[in-house]
């Protein structure tokens, strides 16, 4: 079956440490994209990309970099500037950015600080 | 400003109908859908409406005025595994604009 797998499902960043999320799918989608999902607030775009090797900046990018290697992976490494990284971070893909494209998401990894 | 509104929590009980709703202010409108979240896992696509009216699926249904800047989701017939957290979102200009969620308790 196809869909997006997220890895790990819980991850614990120690101070001053840069921490990689991992995001496969095998949908065969253009778009991938990166949200930050705090309580009692709405997603908030990190990163997306439209195509491989290409990737934009989000509404709240600082802290995090992204690459797009390759069409099936989006890895997202919250950096050590990033000084409020406890989040539940879910990845999502579309077969493209058009506007009428619904996102598939992944099971989400839970990023918390020692 | 872009905003969009849905009710914190709601409480229904298994069997019954409950109504979701949804404001949005938005600087544009591209369409609007409702996503389903259990609790730590990953959204699920419910329904998608662009065009004013009533759209039906099985047991959920989703509703949109333009006008009003005004949705609705439906869930007829609740079940147990209806318990989960619905989201609204706005495309906005090439932007998807997210509510906070709507956590939606089921009791027997």
């Amino acid at each position: 079956d196809g869909g997006i797998t997220q890895s790990p499902k819980y991850l614990f960043r120690k101070e001053g440490q840069n921490v990689t999320l991992s995001c496969e799918q095998n949908l065969n989608h253009d778009a991938m994209y990166w949200y930050r999902q705090d309580p009692g607030q709405g997603l908030r775009l990190i990163y997306y990309s439209q195509i491989v090797n290409d990737f934009q900046k989000g509404d709240i990018a600082e802290g995090y970099s992204v690459s797009r290697e390759k069409k099936e992976s989006f890895p997202l490494t919250v950096t050590s500037a990033q000084k409020n990284p406890t989040a539940f971070y879910l990845c999502a893909s579309s077969i493209s950015h058009q506007q009428r494209e619904k996102l598939f998401f992944g099971s989400g990894t839970q990023l918390s600080v020692l | 400003g872009q905003n969009i509104d849905q009710p914190t929590e709601m409480t229904a009980t298994e069997g019954a109908i409950v109504q979701i709703n949804c404001t949005y202010q938005t600087s544009g409108f591209n369409g609007l859908f409702w996503y389903q979240q259990h609790a730590g896992e990953a959204p699920t696509f419910l329904s998608y409406n662009v065009l004013d009216g009533l759209e039906e699926k099985g047991r959920f249904s989703s509703f949109l005025s333009r006008s009003k800047g005004y949705s609705y989701l439906l869930l007829k017939e609740l079940q147990m595994k209806d318990s989960a957290s619905y989201l609204c979102a706005v495309r906005s200009n090439y932007q998807l604009i997210w509510g906070a969620g709507t956590k939606l308790i089921i009791k027997p």
